[in-house]
């Protein structure tokens, strides 16, 4: 079985704060792969992200960045300087790499506010 | 490279109505899924095609729902009888292949509203 565990369910914060949207998961597999995802008030999800299990490295991507944790199942998302364009609903998914297909499952999203 | 379609946008039903979703994956792509997501949750997998084949439909409620693959290019998805709590955004995706180093591509959804 697998579990995706987003505990913030909304977060608000200021034009220009920085903010840590994070993500938990669980897995038996060694393989498998992190997923962020972005879904504005127009409804689409825009993908941001894909992580596999061996790689922990860090990304950052303009004011991006994800923090991967394999020893803490952890996958947490950072944005520095926020932007109101930054408001939406930001989804965690893992995906397991199976012999045969994969399914992608999601968190229950976290709602992040930026205001002017 | 064209996206994946999803139509109607919208769609307002009464409660024992029946309604259908339809969708045109990106061109190429083998596996398609459709997703229920409830306002204010993930988004949750009801069944995923591989080509025409059904691969998971585990958390379909087969009593109402059913979805088709026909030629495994588009694909409709249809409730009948619907009820109050199907009221829900239907989202289509698919990918190459169905392993996630290709991803997903997600379309916009169909807002069902039944009242």
């Amino acid at each position: 079985a697998q579990k995706v565990t987003q505990a913030q369910t909304e977060i608000s914060v200021v034009e220009k704060e920085d903010v840590t949207l994070d993500c938990v998961y669980e897995t038996r597999d060694t393989t498998y792969y992190l997923f962020w995802y972005k879904q504005p008030p127009s409804g689409e999800l825009v993908f941001l992200i894909r992580r596999n299990s061996f790689d922990e490295q860090n990304e950052i991507s303009g004011r991006y960045s994800w923090n991967f944790q394999k020893s803490t199942s952890s996958f947490n998302f950072t944005i520095t300087a926020s932007q109101v364009v930054d408001s939406a609903v930001y989804f965690c998914a893992l995906s397991e790499r199976n012999s045969g297909y994969s399914t992608l499952t999601f968190g229950k999203g976290t709602m992040l506010l930026v205001s002017p | 490279e064209a996206g994946v379609a999803q139509s109607p946008r919208y769609k307002i039903i009464e409660k024992r109505q029946s309604v259908a979703f339809w969708c045109n994956p990106i061109s190429g792509h083998a596996t398609l899924y459709w997703y229920q997501q409830i306002l204010g949750q993930g988004p949750k997998l009801l069944i995923q095609f591989q080509n025409n084949g059904v691969v998971d439909d585990s958390q379909l409620p087969k009593d109402r729902f059913s979805a088709e693959r026909l030629k495994g290019v588009d694909s409709t998805l249809k409730i009948q009888p619907a009820k109050l709590e199907d009221s829900a955004v239907y989202l289509c995706a698919s990918s190459l292949d169905g392993q996630p180093p290709h991803g997903y591509t997600f379309g916009s959804g169909t807002r069902l509203t039944v009242v």
